[in-house]
């Protein structure tokens, strides 16, 4: 299995100001995933993250509003920028670990 | 992408009781992972059942690949099984695409 830590738990922002979310893993992965849950909604996939190569993203998803981070095979860091009201989402780093999709606890972001 | 619909939407349940979750997929799948997120949003992986039927305790799940569906089984319901689940599939990638969810409250 895999431990993966997020860091902040939850924030409240300004709109306007941009906020970064930490992913770390207790072992080294290849990808490291990043979705968004909007509230009462299901996960969409925001943008796979793979170690030394910009981050694929999804359709409806862009690198200037969601720059993403890979510097190593355990950590990630993705970045919610220029935050709107919208954006308020619970915002979840996984990873695949022998086959299993494993999740950290997400970040719950509202903006004011 | 491969779609992804669960049935019921909602499902209300007395503590003891059985029930079953459907998990429909428009293509054939090489990944079909059921989840539990509790009321507290944590997210955990209940079974990775790409096809055949796999029993965890009083939870157990059956993906018949040929006809595009996946069942979860919950016996003996308990207040703590309350909560969202969550289908997800994906069709030769790596990318888990995931269903609306089936919201189960367990009252005692």
């Amino acid at each position: 299995s895999a431990v993966i830590s997020q860091k902040p738990s939850r924030d409240i922002c300004q709109r306007g100001t941009s906020l970064t979310i930490q992913c770390q893993v207790d072992s080294q992965v290849t990808m490291m995933f990043w979705y968004r849950q909007q509230p009462g909604q299901s996960l969409t996939l925001i943008a796979t993250a793979n170690q030394g190569s910009e981050a694929t993203y999804e359709s409806g998803f862009v690198i200037d509003k969601f720059p993403i981070s890979r510097p190593n095979l355990t950590f990630s860091t993705l970045t919610v920028s220029n935050m709107s009201p919208e954006d308020s989402s619970i915002y979840l780093c996984s990873v695949e670990k022998d086959e299993v999709q494993h999740f950290g606890d997400g970040t719950r972001l509202s903006i004011l | 992408g491969i779609q992804v619909e669960q049935s019921p939407p909602d499902l209300i349940l007395q503590e003891g009781a059985n029930s079953t979750l459907r998990c429909n997929f428009s293509d054939s799948v090489n990944n079909l992972q059921w989840f539990h997120q509790n009321p507290w949003g944590q997210l955990i992986n209940l079974f990775y059942i790409p096809s055949g039927t796999k029993q965890n305790g009083r939870l157990s799940a059956t993906t018949v690949a040929t006809e595009r569906y996946s069942l979860l089984y919950i016996s003996s319901s308990q207040t703590t099984d309350s909560g969202v689940y969550f289908c997800a599939a994906a069709s030769n990638d790596y990318k888990l695409s995931f269903g609306a969810g089936t919201t189960v409250t367990v009252r005692a």
